[in-house]
Formats: C-alpha cells, structure tokens, sequence
C-alpha cells in the first residue's frame, strides 16, 4: 500500500519560513491535500490539491507538489501556527484515503 | 455554515459497542458522503470508512471490516458509526468528515469536533 513519509518534527523562530515535507512515490502525480491539527482539536483543510488555499487561510500557506516529495510552506510563522501537520492523497488502487504519520510544528 | 456537532465522550467495557453520531447541518445532507476517521492519543489519523447519505451505502478500510457499520438518518442529517466489539486498543477520538471533491478525488473539507472512546475494564 502506498506510503507517505513525514518528518515527526520541524522547529522554526516565529517570523521564520516552516517546510514541512511529505514523501511518497512519484507523489508528484497526485493531488496531497494538508490538514492542520492543534491540540485537543479536529483537524483543519489548509491546503488542498497540493497548493488551494480554502477561503479562510492565511496567504502564509502555501503548498507545492513535484517528483517525490510535496511540500508545505508556512511564511512569516507565528505561535499560533503550532500544531501536527499531516499530508493525504487518496489511492486510487485501494480507494481509500491515506494520510501521512505527521509533522509537530513547534514555534 | 457547515458544521457536524458529534455526540459526547462514551466509556465501554471490552467487547461492548459503541455508536457516535455526528449531526449535520448548513448543507444539504444528502449530496455529501460522510468519512470516519480515528486518532489513537498522541497517535496519525486512521481512516475507517464511508457512507453515502444519499443512497445509504458504505465501504469500510478492511481492518474494520464485520465490526463498524455506518449509516444516516436522513430525516435529521445525522450520520452514525456503530464499532462493536471493542477492545482496549479501539480508545481513540473518533472524528466525521464531510467530502467535497475536487478533481474528482475526495477532499475532507470539514470535520466534526470529534468523540472521546474509552475502553476500559
């Protein structure tokens, strides 16, 4: 089944640039969608097909999908934006969604 | 606006079922399949299945498979999941999510504030 990679932590200084990463075969050729995830809360669409932003999120947000890896971009970061950060695409093999194991952004 | 309000925190004994319910509203109901998702505490997201308010059928990720059981009344734009015999390893937060699709793929675009599932002795 196909798998999707994350780095379990990613640290930055507020008013940094955050990259978080999500890997997987020739992800490039799917469409990966973010969720955002503070604690004790539901997860949140951030970015969608690999760089939509849903009306409501920051133009901090941004995302981009090429080769082997997709890429979740947070500008200007700020102690708000601490959270899990988790990847999915939806495999069309299995016909279900799959989600990465998830990125801890600290700030 | 869309929300999907999920019934409260559930402590059960091993081998119990439990059933959560996740009531819509600020859509039409019937034009969006339901998802279920789990997180372990501290643990990723784990995707259980879905439900097609419209026609009412379901698929399910083959770990569930003969225990979960989804369905909807339409009557209130509530959609439930039914996890039966439960064991210690099921204690998790269960969360809903509305689909939306993109390019022709599901999107989960709006979640519910989730369910807190106990299994204990």
């Amino acid at each position: 089944s196909y798998v999707l990679t994350q780095a379990p932590s990613v640290s930055v200084a507020p008013g940094e640039t955050a990259r978080i990463t999500c890997g997987g075969d020739k992800v490039g050729n799917k469409n990966v969608h973010w969720y955002q995830q503070k604690t004790g809360q539901a997860p949140l669409l951030v970015i969608s097909e690999n760089d939509d932003r849903p009306s409501g999120i920051p133009e901090r947000f941004s995302g981009s999908n090429s080769g082997n890896m997709a890429i979740l971009t947070i500008s200007r970061v700020e102690a708000a934006d601490e959270a899990d950060f988790y990847c999915q695409i939806w495999s069309s093999t299995s016909d279900h969604p799959v989600f990465g194991g998830g990125t801890k952004l600290t700030v | 606006q869309v929300q999907l309000v999920q019934s409260g925190a559930e402590v059960k004994k091993p081998g119990a079922s439990v059933k959560v319910s996740c009531k819509t509203s600020g859509y039409t109901f019937s034009s969006s399949d339901i998802n279920w998702v789990r997180q372990a505490t501290g643990q990723g997201l784990e995707w259980m299945g879905w439900m097609n308010p419209y026609s009412g059928t379901s698929g399910y990720a083959q770990k569930f498979v003969g225990r979960v059981t989804m369905t909807r009344d339409t009557s209130t734009s509530t959609a439930y999941m039914e996890l039966t015999s439960l064991r210690s390893d099921d204690t998790a937060v269960y969360f809903c999510a509305r689909v939306a699709y993109g390019s022709g793929e599901p999107i989960f675009d709006n979640w519910g504030q989730g369910t807190l599932v106990t299994v204990s002795s």
